[in-house]
């Protein structure tokens, strides 16, 4: 069965450092998402993708996070400046047209 | 501000009760629910969904129920097993815009005791 993967699995990084999270949705798929979950929190809606832009972002999704279709493949979370407070699971998925979302096993972030 | 994490509200059931996690949803623009199981450590996994011109649908040991007057979703699990053991989130989508994100619930932490 087709599946969201995501890498790395966890990432270490220092505060002001930048990160790439990679994920590679299921592959006829058409809408691309990041979510977030802080420790013990709701999952977050962070930025929806089609057609290779944005479609919707949420408030966390500042100047500082970007995404990227760079291939036929790739979907990738950028943060250009880690804080601390940054520190959580992001989670990718990926739909075809109808609703049901599919999601990766996310990347734990630490930002020390 | 502090950030406060969520008090996950918790079902323990004894292996092979059936379990009933409920979730209240927020807005009654939505038109489609979903339901995801998750492990610890591990993303989101679909569960069953639902339109909201229906208020029920069954899945294997899974049903879904939708009361869209009191925007109440509850899941039951037939038989409920071990494996079962995770937390289970509701979610929601607008029927308004394209990009169809979801809208996460805060989760119900189920233990299925041996």
């Amino acid at each position: 069965e087709p599946e969201v993967t995501q890498t790395p699995s966890h990432q270490v990084t220092q505060m002001g450092q930048e990160v790439i999270l990679r994920c590679v949705p299921i592959s006829n798929h058409l809408y691309f998402y990041w979510y977030r979950q802080i420790l013990g929190q709701k999952v977050e809606f962070l930025v929806s993708f089609y057609n290779n832009e944005i479609s919707e972002k949420s408030e966390i999704f500042d100047d500082q996070f970007s995404v990227e279709r760079p291939d036929g493949s790739n979907f990738t979370l950028k943060i250009r400046s880690t804080k601390l407070e940054d520190s959580a699971m992001y989670f990718c998925a990926s739909r075809l047209v109808l609703e049901t979302q599919y999601f990766g096993p996310g990347t734990r972030l630490l930002v020390l | 501000g502090e950030s406060v994490g969520l008090h996950l509200p918790t079902l323990s059931v004894q292996e092979g009760d059936n379990s009933i996690i409920n979730c209240a949803y927020s807005n009654s623009a939505s038109d489609y629910f979903i339901w995801y199981k998750q492990e610890s450590g591990k993303g989101p996994q679909f569960i069953i969904d639902i339109r909201s011109n229906m208020d029920k649908r069954q899945g294997q040991r899974v049903t879904v129920l939708l009361n869209k007057t009191v925007k109440h979703l509850s899941l039951q699990i037939a038989a409920t097993q071990p494996g079962d053991s995770a937390v289970y989130f509701c979610a929601e989508n607008l029927s308004s815009g394209s990009a169809r994100q979801l809208t996460f619930g805060s989760g119900t932490q189920l233990t299925v005791l041996p």
